[in-house]
This record gives C-alpha cells, structure tokens and sequence, in this order.
C-alpha cells in the first residue's frame, strides 16, 4: 500500500530563514512525487514534480530513494509563501493518487 | 491552462436531503476523480470518474451514496445523497489531461449540513 508522511502540521519560520517541509512515502515501486500548494482562499495547485527537477518560486525538492523522502525546501522564506503543503505520491498511469495530512506553513515578518 | 469549474462554490443543506456538485472542463480529459476533505484533513479519494462506464468507488464509499455520472469527457457530477452532518466537507473535482500527468484541481464545494 501507498502512503505519505508529513511529520508537521505547521511549520512557523522567519522571513529570510531557510525552508524545509518534510515528506516521507512508503511505495514498493518507483513513484512519481508531487508537491501541491494552497493559498488562502485559493485551489490547490501543483507547485513542483520531482521528474521536472526544476525550481518554482524558489522551491526545489529532490527525491530520494534511500529514505524514501521527497522534502520540500527553499533557501530563504518570504511571506507570500505562507500556505498549506501537500505532498503527493503517484504509481504512474491513471493509478490513485495519494495526499499527505499537510503541512501549513507560517513565515513570520 | 486549462480551466476547471466546479459548482456550487458552497452550500447549507437540510439533514436527508441530496446536493449535486458539478464539475466541468474546458478540455476533454480522461480521468476525472472526486476527493473529500474533510476539515483539518487530507484529501480523500471518493472515486474515479470514467467516460462512458460506471465509476471506480474507493474503500469506504459506494455509489447510493456518491452516485457520479461522467456523460462525456468534459463534465462530472458528484451527487452526496441523504446527507448528514458528517458529509459537512470540501468535496473536489480534479482532473488529468494526461497518462502520468499531474492532477488538476477544481475550487471546491464547501458543504455545510445543518
């Protein structure tokens, strides 16, 4: 079975401080990882993908294979970056798509 | 990028009555799938809503209570049946334009069951 961990329900930062939001996933096979975003009073949207290994407002996430974690993270929080974090795991295909519990993120000013 | 709508935005509803949501895209998709969120939660698969047959329910839903039909590839809707105060939720519509694409999401059905 497919699951995704996200040891912290908030994550209250520092504007200008570093940014990791943790996730972990348990999946035999080779997974495609996901990182969604949603701002208040907005839809949830995708952020990043690992297989695109590109960085979307500053964020970048690597996965990792050995500790199974694709953890998200940026160098330096800004406060349009307050929101809440999904990570996401996908088998491939047209196969269900499981979410993590989430992650808010509070950058303070 | 596509466009997703989802509608009602929002909703209060009576105990034993029945709500259906809609959801239509500005592009033929294949898949389209139903979550529930519940508040303080994740997002939970309801099921998969394929074109042309029954949907695919997931552990813990079945079909007299979210009845789904999808009459073609751009449109879905959700019926939450004999709703209760435990159906209070955000119900989403979400879509992929692709085999190993990412999902899409609509804006979400806010449901509030008096």
């Amino acid at each position: 079975a497919q699951r995704v961990t996200q040891p912290e329900k908030l994550l209250s930062v520092f504007k200008g401080a570093p940014v990791e939001l943790k996730c972990n996933y348990s999946y035999s096979g080779s997974p495609e990882l996901f990182w969604y975003v949603q701002y208040s009073r907005q839809r949830l949207q995708l952020l990043l993908r690992h297989i695109s290994r590109e960085s979307i407002k500053g964020f970048t996430a690597d996965l990792n294979k050995g500790e199974t974690s694709f953890h998200l993270k940026k160098p330096f929080a800004q406060e349009e970056d307050s929101a809440m974090y999904y990570c996401a795991l996908s088998p491939g295909g047209y196969q269900k798509v499981t979410f993590g519990t989430g992650t808010k993120l509070q950058v303070i000013p | 990028s596509a466009v997703i709508s989802q509608k009602p935005s929002r909703d209060i509803c009576q105990r034993g009555t029945s709500l259906t949501i809609q959801c239509q895209v500005d592009s033929q998709v294949t898949m389209m799938f139903w979550y529930r969120q519940q508040p303080g939660q994740s997002l939970t698969l309801i099921a998969t809503a394929n074109q042309g047959s029954e949907a695919t329910y997931e552990s813990g839903f079945v079909i007299d209570k979210f009845p789904i039909s999808r009459p073609n590839l751009t449109f879905s809707t959700l019926t939450v049946s004999n709703m209760s105060p435990e159906d209070s939720s955000i119900y989403l519509c979400s879509v992929e334009f692709g085999i190993n694409q990412p999902q899409h999401f609509g804006d979400g059905t806010r449901l509030s069951i008096l």
